[in-house]
């Protein structure tokens, strides 16, 4: 199975303040005949189901919000809050679809500092 | 708009079998994969396995291939998951999820049911 390792486990950051949440596949999740990133993320509030952000790795999903993005290539991946807001406590996932045997990272709970 | 409501909490002795449902609604039930991921208390998600709404092909993870079956009912648009053999550590919450994108195998999820909180205790 692929492993999915996601770093911090945690991060506090101010109000306004930038958040930083990078994730590593233990092998490529890019499918070579159609050059896809098959990562996601996902943001999950105490409670929730998880709710898309990301997808393709850096593709915002509908309705989610500009201060969310994605990039990465290969096997590194990051997420970024580009100012971070109340609502945005959370525990945020990465997952890969690129094998037959998906996986999800460990999570990285962020919280207002 | 498109949603899934899933099934009610249920508390299983070990050894007992649960079967869970997903209700699909607001899109064409045939044509998106539905998936199944549980998340024990306090950790991550973990993936079980797919069912292909419009044929019934499944997959399973490797985890859980010996102990779950995935089943559809078209007519109700309804996705099943039954899982056997329950013990202590399948204390968690099922979820049932849908793919982004029709008609193809690989995608995020897009769609997530509410979560059916599992308890197996005795």
């Amino acid at each position: 199975d692929i492993v999915m390792t996601q770093s911090p486990d945690s991060l506090a950051v101010s109000l306004g303040e930038r958040a930083t949440i990078n994730c590593k596949s233990s092998q490529s999740v890019i499918d070579s005949s159609t050059n896809k990133k098959c990562l996601a993320w996902y943001q999950q509030k105490t409670g929730q189901p998880p709710k898309l952000l990301i997808f393709s790795a850096s593709s915002r999903e509908s309705g989610v919000p500009d201060r969310f993005s994605g990039s990465g290539s290969g096997t590194d991946f990051t997420l970024t809050i580009s100012s971070l807001q109340a609502e945005d406590v959370a525990v945020y996932y990465c997952h890969q679809y690129y094998s037959g045997q998906w996986t999800f990272g460990q999570g990285t709970k962020v919280e207002i500092k | 708009q498109a949603q899934l409501v899933q099934s009610g909490a249920e508390m299983k002795e070990p050894g007992a079998s649960v079967k869970l449902s997903c209700k699909a609604s607001g899109y064409t039930f045939s044509d998106y994969n539905i998936h199944w991921v549980r998340q024990a208390p306090g950790q991550s998600l973990e993936w079980m396995g797919r069912i292909t709404a419009g044929s019934g092909n499944t997959r399973y993870s490797q985890n859980f291939q010996d102990r779950v079956t995935f089943t559809r009912d078209t007519s109700a648009t309804t996705v099943y998951m039954e899982v056997i053999s329950l013990r202590s550590e399948d204390t968690a919450v099922y979820y049932c999820a849908r793919l982004q994108t029709p008609l193809i195998l690989a995608a995020a999820f897009d769609i997530w049911g509410q979560g059916t909180m599992v308890t197996v205790s005795s």
